[in-house]
């Protein structure tokens, strides 16, 4: 089976960087994902890293260490509409994604 | 279709009925995945299709669950003899292709559904 481990709640000010931490233990690898899920709402793709090494798309950057089990997601420049949820995603040697409990970031003014 | 579309976006039943959710893929989608989130929970994965098939149906709760797949698009979740702790946000998504290298899950709005 699938373990994936995030923090639950980050807090952060307006414009500074936040980082999220996500470790797994899956039964092989095909691709790690990070969403977003604002409260009421589905999650929303905004990452995908398959290789080792760091991912960039805007303010958003995802890193993968595939020898850890290890990825962080990256949050630059923080905005009020970053305060969502942030899901850590793993699929498996069977193609099945498993999500993480997520973590929740709280963005203040 | 411009994306996900489930159905019906809520509903509430007496414990004890059956119900049925029904999900449209993205046109063309050949994976399909059916997820489960109760209020302020993460996704717990329930099952997933390649075409018409299910290759994993381990996640399914218990056997009052079943889901099914036809035709290569719409799925259907049928909840028989429901329960309260049956109570969560069903969520189901597609992605383009399920082996292929960088194919996103993407997800409908959930049906909310209440057991009272």
């Amino acid at each position: 089976g699938q373990n994936i481990d995030q923090p639950t709640e980050m807090t952060a000010t307006e414009g500074a960087i936040v980082q999220i931490n996500c470790t797994y233990q899956t039964s092989g690898f095909n691709g790690l994902f990070w969403y977003q899920q604002h409260a009421g709402e589905a999650p929303t793709f905004l990452s995908y890293n398959v290789l080792d090494g760091l991912e960039e798309k805007g303010r958003f950057s995802s890193f993968l260490s595939r020898s850890k089990g290890y990825s962080y997601l990256l949050l630059k420049e923080l905005q009020m509409k970053d305060s969502a949820s942030y899901l850590c995603a793993v699929r498996d040697q069977d193609y099945k994604l498993s999500f993480g409990a997520g973590t929740t970031v709280t963005v203040r003014a | 279709g411009a994306g996900v579309s489930q159905s019906p976006s809520n509903k509430v039943t007496e414990k004890g009925k059956d119900v049925e959710l029904r999900c449209d893929p993205i046109s063309g989608h050949t994976a399909l995945y059916w997820y489960r989130q109760s209020l302020g929970q993460g996704l717990e994965f329930l099952i997933y299709f390649q075409g018409n098939s299910a290759p994993d149906k381990s996640g399914l709760p218990s056997d009052r669950f079943s889901a099914e797949r036809t035709g290569g698009s719409v799925s259907t979740l049928t909840i028989q003899r429901t329960q309260q702790e049956d109570s969560a946000v069903y969520l189901c998504a597609s992605s383009a292709a399920l082996h292929a290298a960088n194919s996103p899950l993407h997800f409908g709005n959930g049906t909310r559904l209440t057991v009272t």
